[in-house]
């Protein structure tokens, strides 16, 4: 079945580095377009980025841009997210998702920003 | 960026209420409009998209409707599994934006 399953997840210090991985499966991966969503302890849901299918097009939250990098790797049916100069407000649940609209959803990874 | 904003922000009904949760955007998205349902520690899930499209295996008591700036998410006969978040989506634009929750509650 359609299954996405992210991993990476952890602690780290401010100012540190995290990359996620998400791995796809049950459907045609380079088909997609795929984005990141976080939900923070308590918070509701935002989204993070998206990437085309080619990898060509990609768009962030102002509230990561130029510090996340979204990437993919169509050949191994993986989405990533390289985070880096990581903030305490950027703890939180990280969903992968297939785009348009967001289904299905991974089991999410949490990461926490703390020293 | 497209604000989303969801109304009520939390409410609590019975078991076979009908049960209807408001949703506006800042501008008109025409019909991109999705919902989902949170239950505690799991992730979301898609039960309609552009805005009154049933996803497949959600229950028929589940129905949006809407276009433009106003979209409406009804529960007609609302049953114990469907205490949970809701929340609203525009994918019209990018950033996507969601809506900021409501939350369903036993009375």
């Amino acid at each position: 079945q359609v299954q996405l399953v992210e991993s990476g997840g952890g602690l780290v210090k401010p100012g540190g580095s995290l990359r996620l991985s998400c791995a796809a499966s049950g459907f045609t991966f380079s088909d997609y377009y795929m984005s990141w969503i976080r939900q923070a302890p308590g918070k509701g849901l935002e989204w993070v980025s998206h990437i085309s299918s080619s990898g060509n097009t990609i768009h962030y939250a102002d509230s990561v841009k130029g510090r996340f990098t979204i990437s993919r790797d169509n050949a191994k049916n993986s989405l990533y997210l390289q985070m880096n100069s990581l903030r305490a407000e950027d703890t939180a649940v990280y969903y992968c998702a297939r785009d348009g609209p967001f289904d299905p959803w991974g089991q999410g990874t949490l990461v926490t920003v703390s020293s | 960026d497209i604000q989303m904003t969801q109304s009520p922000s939390s409410l609590s009904a019975s078991v076979g209420d009908r049960v209807t949760i408001t949703c506006r955007a800042s501008q008109s998205i025409s019909s991109y409009l999705n919902w989902y349902q949170q239950k505690p520690g799991k992730a979301p899930k898609l039960l309609i998209s552009a805005a009154s499209s049933l996803h497949s295996g959600v229950p028929s008591r589940f129905s949006g409707s809407g276009s433009g700036t106003d979209f409406t998410l009804t529960i007609s006969s609302l049953q114990p599994e469907d205490f949970a978040t809701y929340y609203c989506q525009q994918r019209y634009s990018t950033p996507r934006t969601f809506g900021q929750g409501t939350n369903v509650e036993i009375k």
